[in-house]
């Protein structure tokens, strides 16, 4: 399997900019959680999907971040407009279901907004 | 208060040498503990998993739970170069599948010299 697949791996834009990033889960697999990571604050949940559907956007830090899974084998999640603080890696991992099923995890996209 | 707290190390040992790494946790409804493993540039992977408190031992590695405590261990024996990586805690009140709300810990970054 090719686990999950996250681009771009780098990204370095200018505040104030959009940024788009991409994330393609593992077949079968039916969540997708994103994720941050930081010095400051660690690894920290932002939002998942189930079966398509977003369930929990509680850790989307604002307005500025959007999520979306238009299908089963794609989402991605929209900064905009892009700030310094949001420099960070991000990371996607899906899961199946059926009893405990550990999450997957893709290497990430490293975000830096200058 | 972080409701997990781990030591950022670094950790440097000798080829060979045993590893401790802990964590501490402050809700006593978590319930599940996992550790996960995390190379440079690369995303966690998970290693173990664990149930409430006691022991479980895989190869080299053994995790413990400690709930009266609420600390959290994993020991490496005769550690290798390749297991040099940053080391994650994780913790869910609900259990390791997808739906849990998983709880991270910043990590402790350890380097085994060879």
């Amino acid at each position: 399997d090719a686990g999950v697949i996250q681009s771009p791996r780098h990204e370095v834009t200018e505040m104030g900019q959009e940024v788009t990033l991409r994330c393609k889960p593992i077949s079968g697999h039916d969540y997708l959680f994103w994720y941050r990571q930081t010095m400051m604050r660690g690894l920290e949940l932002l939002i998942y999907f189930n079966n398509n559907v977003p369930i929990d956007d509680s850790g989307m830090p604002e307005d500025r971040f959007s999520a979306k899974m238009p299908n089963a084998s794609f989402s991605t999640l929209k900064i905009q407009p892009s700030e310094p603080r949001d420099s960070a890696v991000y990371f996607c991992a899906s899961s199946g279901t059926g009893g405990n099923q550990p999450q997957h995890f893709g290497d990430g996209t490293r975000l830096s907004i200058l | 208060q972080k409701e997990v707290e781990q030591d950022p190390g670094p950790l440097s040992v000798p080829e060979g040498a045993i590893v401790s790494l802990n964590c501490t946790y402050s809700n006593s409804a978590f319930q599940y503990f996992m550790w996960y493993r995390q190379y440079s540039r690369k995303g966690p992977e998970l290693l173990m998993y664990t149930y409430s408190s006691g022991n479980k031992e895989d190869g080299r590695f053994t995790a413990q739970v400690d709930k009266s405590s609420k600390y959290i261990s994993l020991f490496i024996r005769d550690s290798q170069p390749s297991d040099s990586a940053t080391y994650l805690c994780a913790m869910s009140a609900e259990g390791y599948s997808s739906a849990s709300k998983i709880i991270f810990g910043s990590g402790t970054r350890l380097s085994i010299r060879p």
